[in-house]
């Protein structure tokens, strides 16, 4: 079945610099890779999702790019603000309401002041 | 974007007791997921629960345990039961959208005493 590696675990990073969180799946039939960001003590929320036909997508600060041959997909925040400090969780799946999402170990993103 | 009502939002039980957790959605979906999150870890399916079959559990959880129900195409309810300490965690519900998109229920904390 799928696996779905997230890295790094901890992330801290100097308000306005970059952050880049890294992903990589064992299943090449996953054509969907959303990231979900989750706040201290809320639900986790889709920020930004991309899908097998494209290889990167843009919204605002947040970037995602995905290399099927690879088998790896990045989270890239860029101008990082306090309200991005976050857990942020990627997931693969065959896309589609009936195929369950494989989510990645987690990346808690620390932003410093 | 699917809208997912859970509740209760906590709740702290006494060992050997059950809990229901009820979750309710805005729109009719064909499966609905249950979570369990413990403090700083990710996402662990626990079932998925599909209108007018049995619920399909995870490696590790049983209908014993964790008994499912799904009456209909907007609500499901997941019980706890003969609670130990060790159940204590954040439960979540989830639907995913036609293209795959998983949203959540707000959680449920439960701390087994």
């Amino acid at each position: 079945g799928e696996n779905v590696e997230q890295h790094p675990s901890t992330l801290s990073v100097q308000e306005g610099d970059s952050a880049v969180i890294k992903c990589t799946y064992s299943d090449s039939a996953s054509n969907y890779f959303p990231w979900y960001k989750q706040e201290l003590g809320k639900r986790p929320q889709l920020i930004i999702d991309i899908r097998s036909n494209v290889g990167e997508k843009k919204d605002q600060r947040i970037a995602v790019t995905l290399n099927k041959t690879a088998k790896h997909f990045s989270l890239h925040i860029t101008e990082t603000q306090p309200e991005d400090s976050a857990v942020y969780f990627c997931a693969a799946s065959k896309g589609g309401s009936n195929y369950q999402l494989i989510w990645g170990a987690g990346t808690k993103l620390i932003i410093k002041p | 974007s699917a809208v997912i009502s859970q509740k209760p939002s906590r709740d702290i039980c006494q060992r050997g007791t059950s809990l229901t957790i009820q979750c309710q959605v805005d729109s009719q979906v064909t499966m609905m997921f249950w979570y369990r999150q413990q403090p700083g870890q990710s996402l662990t399916l626990i079932a998925t629960a599909n209108q007018g079959s049995e619920a399909t559990y995870e490696s590790g959880f049983v209908i014993d345990k964790f008994p499912i129900s799904r009456p209909n195409l907007t609500f499901s309810t997941l019980t706890v039961s003969n609670m130990s300490p060790e159940d204590s965690s954040i439960y979540l519900c989830s639907v995913e959208e036609a293209q795959g998109e998983a949203f959540f229920g707000q959680g449920t904390r439960l701390t087994v005493v």
